[in-house]
């Protein structure tokens, strides 16, 4: 099975902020890395796909970034409602692993 | 609009088996791929499997091979999916997803979950 692990785990930032998470896989997954955002007793939410591409209706102050193993989600601006917990999935191969999530916090 | 509807909680007692249902509405089901994803308390999402609709081909983590099975009745277009021999750690939310069209496997609907508490 391909690992997936995030850094870091949890982060405390202040709205405003220009925040970064990166997953990194076991192995090569090309761009085969989806992001998606929980809230609190709610559903994931998927927001970047294919590495680097907005789901239809994600604001613009994300982004993602990465091939192969490294990669990136980052936050611009950070606004109150991204106050949430952030989860990398590789999908190159089954199982489609997720990372272990990364918990962001207002500082 | 789009969207999957999951059966209500379930308490079972360990050994015992679990059926949840995921009904899909606002698009043709047999169109997108069905996965499974669980999650246990203050822990995270971890991928169970998937399924067709419309052959009914499944594939499974392999934590989960001879326990887990996904199925599908196209008639009201909805998935299920039976756990059994379950144990305490199965305790979960149990969700279901639609996967988006194209290549990625975006799971880019999901139901709203069903706790599944297992307690002797």
């Amino acid at each position: 099975d391909i690992q997936m692990t995030q850094s870091p785990s949890s982060l405390s930032a202040s709205v405003g902020d220009k925040v970064t998470i990166t997953c990194r896989a076991s192995q090569s997954i090309s761009n085969y890395l989806n992001w998606y955002q929980q809230k609190p007793g709610k559903a994931p939410k998927v927001l970047i796909y294919a590495a680097s591409y907005f789901q239809s209706g994600v604001p613009s102050r994300f982004s993602g970034s990465g091939s192969g193993t490294d990669f990136t989600l980052t936050i611009s601006s950070l606004q109150p409602d991204d106050f949430a917990t952030y989860y990398c999935q590789q999908t190159y191969s089954t199982p489609y692993t997720f990372g272990q999530g990364t918990k962001l916090e207002i500082k | 609009q789009v969207q999957l509807v999951q059966s209500g909680a379930e308490v079972k007692k360990p050994g015992a088996s679990v059926k949840v249902s995921c009904k899909a509405s606002g698009y043709t089901f047999t169109t997108y791929d069905i996965n499974w994803v669980r999650q246990a308390t203050g822990q995270g999402l971890e991928w169970m499997g998937w399924m067709n609709p419309k052959t009914g081909n499944t594939g499974y983590a392999q934590k989960f091979q001879g326990r887990v099975t996904i199925t599908r009745n196209t008639s009201i277009g909805t998935a299920y999916m039976e756990l059994t021999s379950l144990r305490s750690e199965d305790t979960a939310v149990y969700y279901c997803a639609r996967e988006g069209s194209g290549l990625f496997h975006v799971l880019d609907v999901w139901g709203q979950g069903t706790t599944v508490t297992v307690s002797s």
